[in-house]
């Protein structure tokens, strides 16, 4: 059973442009999890989606970032004119279900560049 | 959610057991411990996971001290791949979201 795919796994874009992540959950799960890692900080929660629903984006900037879980096809974090401070570590994870003694299987990342 | 405190850092040898401690005393009833840790340059990676009963699985034993204040992750023999940063995170009242302090940083020497 493959794991959580992330690609690309490295991105680099220059200001202004937009960025898009993609993630495929294991096969079976339904919910996927977005959390980013700054340099030198924390992983932090930013959305969490089921199958084309948006569950919890409360840790989402509210502007130029979004996501999407498509019933076909993988999820996308999309951000738009990206900025010098986008520049971090993007990791998606998913889980068959969405309890609190579920495991989260995490991908490899994005690691994303803006010059 | 209830925080959780953890050692900056630690060091071991190799073979030789270490034990991560995590306190958390403003943990409620109902949440679960989990700890998570992450390789360089990898995602996080599932460790463990208990509410009241000491746990083992076949990576670490996870020991939670009697009034649930605090637990201790321990790796019975450490190699180096398990240099890594080590997360202990609380979840509780069918909580999704793993919220991720600044972890332990494992150092495991040859």
């Amino acid at each position: 059973n493959a794991g959580v795919m992330q690609n690309p796994r490295h991105l680099v874009r220059r200001r202004g442009q937009e960025a898009r992540l993609r993630c495929s959950p294991m096969k079976g799960h339904s919910h996927v999890y977005w959390y980013r890692q700054l340099p030198e900080e924390g992983l932090k929660f930013m959305v969490y989606l089921q199958k084309e629903n948006i569950i919890d984006e409360s840790g989402m900037p509210k502007e130029r970032f979004s996501a999407e879980f498509p019933k076909e096809g993988p999820s996308i974090l999309r951000i738009q004119q990206v900025v010098r401070g986008d520049s971090a570590a993007y990791f998606c994870a998913s889980s068959p279900l969405a309890g609190d003694t579920d495991t989260q299987y995490f991908g490899p990342g994005t690691r994303l560049t803006v010059l | 959610d209830a925080k959780t405190t953890q050692p900056n850092s630690m060091e071991s040898n190799e073979e030789e057991p270490v034990h991560l401690p995590c306190n958390h005393s403003t943990i409620s009833g109902t949440d679960y411990i989990h700890w998570y840790r992450q390789l360089p340059s990898q995602g996080p990676e599932y460790v463990i996971h208990g509410l009241t009963s000491n746990v083992n699985n076949r990576m670490a034993s996870l020991a939670i001290a009697e009034d649930r204040k605090s637990s201790t992750l321990i790796l019975h023999r450490a190699t180096l791949r398990d240099a890594a940063v080590y997360y202990c995170i609380l979840r509780g009242g069918s909580n999704y979201k793993l919220t991720f302090g600044k972890g332990t940083l494992l150092t495991v020497n040859p």
